[in-house]
């Protein structure tokens, strides 16, 4: 059974980064590939990147081209996705996914809020 | 605004029928076959619910059915229970760089 767990809640000010992180266990974390989703207060689900770990290739949505970074070490199963330049607008539940077979998301990490206030 | 468009609500009686739509383009929904439907409890992640149109994953109940039509998914709940009240939201791989597209999700009520 493949488990997710996050990093816990942060609270930065608007231009600074933040890293969360993503660590797996049960399966083959270098044959998975996860994507992170965030969730804004009270809104819906959007689609942020994804990495494939024995690949080390990352792709982006365009919206987050630039300021997403989103790496993978094989070593200790853990996914990470960076984002940058935070604005109020980032406020948002950051979730990492393992994407099934095609194009969906089988298991999912708890999720981790991200509050940017200055 | 979201890619994908689903109704914001719909509501049934238990042991009632549902249907949630989702609609998007010949460039996500309507060409390929890779639709999904989650769900999500207030607090929590969301669920696999159904995979690639119209498959449900090992523990899902039969009760959740998927199908699509064009450029319109759909997901049905038979049966409605209680512990089916959640917000719904479907998702499709894009041929666009955005590579996946949800809906704006559709809040479910169980009267």
């Amino acid at each position: 059974q493949v488990q997710l767990v996050q990093s816990g809640a942060e609270v930065k000010k608007p231009g600074s980064s933040v890293k969360v992180s993503c660590k797996a266990s049960g399966g083959t974390f270098s044959s998975y590939t996860i994507s992170w989703v965030r969730q804004a207060p009270g809104q819906g689900l959007e689609w942020m990147g994804r990495i494939i770990p024995i690949l080390g290739i990352a792709n982006y949505a365009q919206k987050f081209q630039g300021r997403v970074t989103i790496t993978a070490d094989k070593s200790t199963s853990t996914a990470y996705m960076e984002l940058s330049s935070l604005r109020s607008e980032d406020t948002a539940v950051y979730y990492c996914a393992r994407e099934g077979r095609m194009y969906y998301f089988d298991y999912w990490g708890q999720g981790t809020l991200v509050t940017v206030s200055s | 605004q979201s890619a994908l468009t689903q109704p914001a609500s719909v509501s049934g009686s238990p042991g009632q029928s549902i249907t949630i739509s989702c609609t998007g383009t010949s460039s996500d929904v309507g060409g390929y076959n890779y639709v999904s439907w989650y769900q999500q409890h207030p607090g929590k992640a969301p669920k696999l619910m159904i995979y690639e149109v119209s498959n449900r994953p090992s523990g899902v109940p039969d009760r959740f059915s998927g199908s699509k039509s064009g450029n319109t998914a759909s997901l049905t709940i038979s049966g409605l229970q209680a512990e089916d009240e959640a917000d719904y939201y479907c998702s499709s791989y894009t041929s666009s760089s955005t590579y996946v597209v949800f809906g704006g999700g559709t809040k479910l009520t169980v009267l």
